[in-house]
């Protein structure tokens, strides 16, 4: 079963605009990443943020940790259309060094 | 040259048929792992191994084996393919004591007829 789940599914932006997706997951975590495949390659790592966290900053990526609600949020500012990729958020359920990955968003970021 | 690389990188077969995809890896992590992706879906855990002793299934493991030769090698072989293995195949490393931020191979596009 999923551990982390994506929302939306899909999204299209206009160059220049912020872009926001979410991530649920269901058990306690001790970190959730964010990566970003562009299609048909490998996934690439983007940001850790840790359970004791609530925020993170990394360029033009912020990505948020709400450990009540078993949620993450990653925002891309000024998007441009290089960003345009599926998104992924995964975490090691528990103490586990394996990672489980949600289904993604796939960005669109429109010249 | 690429970190974590992965041999073949387009393979057509037909049913029945053993296939082995091979990884390789100069980053001199401990661990390794194999994903499959289907369209439109996120990275199934098929098989992890945390060093060259050390073998565990993941959450899809039934149809495949692997072998981890050496550090830097681990392999996932489809013993009989069958169409619904028909996927894309990533290899991925990690560092011990590190926070598991993974480390992808290009994928194997696998088609089984």
């Amino acid at each position: 079963s999923q551990q982390g789940e994506e929302d939306p599914q899909a999204l299209s932006i206009q160059e220049g605009e912020n872009a926001t997706m979410n991530c649920s997951y269901k058990t306690s975590i001790n970190n959730l990443q964010w990566y970003r495949q562009n299609s048909g390659r490998g996934l690439v790592h983007l940001i850790l943020i840790r359970s004791n966290e609530r925020e993170k900053h990394s360029g033009r990526l912020r990505v948020t940790l709400d450990t009540s609600k078993k949620s993450s949020s990653l925002l891309i500012t000024a998007s441009r259309a290089a960003d345009t990729a599926s998104y992924f958020c995964a975490t090691p359920p528990g103490s586990s060094y394996k990672l489980i990955f949600g289904s993604g968003t796939r960005l669109l970021v429109r010249p | 040259d690429a970190d974590v690389t992965q041999t073949p990188r387009n393979r057509i077969t037909k049913t029945g048929k053993r296939i082995m995809l091979e990884c390789s890896q100069t980053k001199g992590h401990d661990r390794m792992y194999w994903y499959r992706q289907d369209p439109g879906l996120g990275l199934r855990l098929i098989y992890y191994s945390f060093d060259v002793k050390d073998i565990n299934k993941g959450e899809i493991s039934d149809g495949y084996s692997v072998s981890r030769q050496a550090q830097a090698k681990f392999s996932l072989s489809l013993e009989s393919a069958i169409p619904n293995q028909t996927a894309l195949y990533f290899c991925a490393t990690s560092d011990r004591g590190a926070e598991n931020e993974q480390f992808f191979g290009p994928g194997t596009r696998l088609t089984v007829l």
